[in-house]
């Protein structure tokens, strides 16, 4: 099964910080995808990515820059952390739609 | 107003018995759908496909597709404790999308 590594798997940062979320997949999968999950509202797209260098934005990109530096890996930044941004982070990839495969969390609290 | 609304919220069903869960998309550019089934504390994980009209069955589980409606449901047969879970319908918008749209979900408990 495709493998998606995400770190850290918790974090806890105050309002006002810096916090980058990483992901890696080792199935040279070209889409990667950051969605955040929140009781009541499902899986929200953040943003997606087709290769390294791209960035595609999605429903909820407000708060969030990304960035895919390789195939491998690609990165969720929030460079000034709000309360609101508390969620379940999520990091997904995929070789074409017709399955996406995804990491196993990253808890995000910010106090 | 989300794209892809899920009907209903949460649903209890006996052990044995029959769960029916719904997705319609208000977007006309929506395509294909996916079912995919997340259990407490886990990733979601693809449970069906279906991207053209009709019926598809993988063991108890059976999915529908009505594109001219943009619904589609999802049926699980002789429900086990082992599926319950939160299930969440998923959607791309237009050919040649790579956007994974999804809806809020069913959370769906099976009591024995």
């Amino acid at each position: 099964e495709a493998a998606v590594t995400q770190s850290p798997r918790n974090k806890v940062t105050v309002t006002g910080g810096n916090v980058t979320l990483s992901c890696r997949q080792t199935n040279s999968h070209n889409y990667m995808y950051w969605y955040r999950q929140d009781t009541g509202h499902g899986l929200r797209l953040i943003h997606y990515s087709y290769g390294a260098g791209n960035l595609q934005i999605g429903d909820v990109p407000d708060g969030y820059k990304a960035t895919r530096t390789t195939q491998e890996d690609f990165f969720l930044l929030l460079e000034l952390a709000s309360p609101s941004q508390t969620s379940l982070y999520f990091c997904a990839s995929s070789d074409d739609i017709t399955e996406v495969f995804f990491g196993k969390g990253t808890r995000l609290t910010v106090v | 107003q989300q794209k892809v609304q899920q009907s209903p919220e949460s649903l209890i069903v006996p052990e044995g018995g029959m769960a029916s869960l719904n997705c319609t998309s208000s977007d006309r550019n929506v395509d294909y759908f996916w079912w995919y089934r997340q259990h407490s504390g886990k990733s979601p994980k693809m449970l069906m496909s279906i991207f053209s009209n009709g019926e598809k069955e993988e063991g108890r589980f059976t999915v529908h597709l009505n594109k001219a409606s943009l619904h589609t449901s999802l049926h699980i047969r002789d429900s086990q404790p082992s599926d319950s879970a939160l299930y969440l319908c998923a959607a791309s918008m237009g050919s040649g999308s790579w956007q994974l749209i999804f809806g809020s979900g069913t959370q769906l408990t099976v009591m024995p």
